[in-house]
């Protein structure tokens, strides 16, 4: 059974203190790993899409990387507006494709 | 661009009544999926369109929940009757194609009472 799991499933942090989220995934054919933004009372925003073990992409202060079994969300000196839950899901080539797996989640606090 | 548009916001409803969700994809977006997150919870799919035709709706409580797209465009969502345990956010995605990268509105918030 495909799963993804995410940990910690909360994380505080100081305006500044670099740190990473992890996603940790079993999957019948990894299709893309995806990671989304979600802030209170809204709905998931897109960030990145993986597709192969080594691939690497960034944006701001973001940086997602994927190996075979798992992927990391790189958060390098945060600032208060980056505070939400981030949300990884998964996609496999089996059945109707594009439907997503989606992990608990981790939620970000950061402090000024 | 325009978002993926839903409405209403939120809704609260006694158990045992009916309740219904719109959803306007982005143009253009061929693929059109219905998701619930329960609080603390991921999003979990509950069914998926490509046009107006289902792909997949192995997930969805077909005893109480309904779901059409006609024309391939806006979608409606339904459930009745509703049970407590359908409290929960409503979210529709919508991507170019099965395979493309999936864009959500901003969700549904249904409390049953």
């Amino acid at each position: 059974e495909d799963q993804v799991t995410q940990s910690p499933e909360a994380l505080r942090l100081q305006e500044g203190e670099s740190s990473s989220l992890n996603c940790s995934y079993t999957v019948s054919g990894l299709r893309g790993l995806f990671w989304y933004r979600q802030d209170p009372g809204k709905g998931p925003e897109f960030l990145f899409t993986l597709y192969s073990a080594g691939e690497e992409k960034e944006k701001e202060r973001l940086k997602a990387t994927l190996t075979k079994k798992e992927s990391f969300l790189h958060i390098t000196a945060p600032k208060p507006e980056d505070s939400a839950t981030y949300l990884c899901a998964v996609a496999n080539y089996g059945g109707s494709q594009g439907n997503l797996i989606f992990g608990k989640g981790t939620k970000l606090s950061v402090k000024p | 661009e325009a978002g993926v548009a839903q409405s209403p916001r939120y809704k609260i409803i006694e158990k045992r009544q009916s309740v219904a969700f719109w959803c306007n994809p982005i143009s253009g977006h061929a693929t059109l999926y219905w998701y619930q997150q329960i609080l603390g919870q991921g999003p979990k799919l509950l069914i998926q369109f490509q046009n107006n035709g289902v792909v997949d709706d192995s997930q969805l409580p077909k005893d109480r929940f309904s779901a059409e797209r006609l024309k391939g465009v806006d979608s409606t969502l339904k459930i009745q009757p509703a049970k407590l345990e359908d409290s929960a956010v409503y979210l529709c995605a919508s991507s170019l194609s099965r395979a493309e990268t999936q864009y959500f509105g901003p969700g549904t918030r249904l409390l049953v009472l």
